[in-house]
């Protein structure tokens, strides 16, 4: 069965910092790579989706992740944060073929004016 | 297009009472997940349907949990005697049937279950 970590719980970054936070997940074949945002109040929105091709994805507001295989990866990074991205983000792994989406257990991110 | 409806989106129960959670997909979707989330923990996978049947309930408990998804009407989530360890957000999220575009879920609103 899939696995998907997130190292970091919480993260306090001042607005213009740059920002990445780390995904690992543990699956040998195929996956589906996500991650999804969750803003104070809000659902579960999607920032950005990797199936197959470019490793490198964009997603919306500025937002981008790579996929790393060899790695088992999929860090979310975005060069300059706003005070709006304070959030949690959530990665989420789908194994090839299956319809069952495994999740970290988010990220607090907090931004600074 | 109307995204993901949940409702209610705050249900107070009290221990042994039943809980009942709606949830109606996007327009042309027709597969359905149910996830919980506890506190400060992520999203737990419980359920995947589509029209009547029940694909996947590999993350449902065994007991006091069901869901359904009529042929006409919103997904179901029934929680019989519930108890206060279920108190947690219930997330539901569709996709469509379409090959590869079922592979992105859409999440809705969630409904945040409180068993006093």
């Amino acid at each position: 069965a899939q696995s998907v970590s997130q190292h970091n719980h919480h993260v306090i970054l001042s607005e213009a910092a740059s920002l990445e936070l780390g995904c690992n997940y543990s699956y040998g074949g195929t996956v589906n790579l996500f991650w999804y945002v969750q803003y104070p109040g809000q659902h579960l929105q999607l920032l950005l989706k990797y199936f197959s091709g470019d490793p490198l994805v964009k997603g919306i507001k500025g937002f981008e992740a790579e996929f790393i295989k060899s790695k088992f990866s999929f860090n979310l990074r975005k060069p300059s944060v706003q005070w709006s991205d304070t959030a949690e983000y959530f990665c989420a792994v789908k194994a090839g073929g299956y319809q069952k989406v495994t999740f970290g257990t988010g990220t607090k991110l907090q931004v600074i004016p | 297009n109307a995204g993901v409806m949940q409702n209610p989106r705050h249900l107070v129960r009290r221990r042994g009472q039943e809980a009942r959670l709606r949830c109606s997909p996007m327009k042309g979707h027709s597969h359905v997940y149910w996830y919980r989330q506890l506190p400060e923990e992520g999203l737990k996978f419980m359920v995947y349907l589509q029209k009547e049947n029940i694909i996947d309930e590999s993350g449902m408990p065994k007991e006091r949990f069901s869901a359904e998804f009529p042929k006409e009407g919103p997904s179901i989530l029934r929680i019989q005697q519930v108890v206060r360890g279920d108190s947690a957000a219930y997330f539901c999220a569709s996709s469509p049937a379409i090959a590869g575009a079922a592979d992105t879920q859409y999440f809705g609103p969630g409904t945040r279950l409180t068993v006093l």
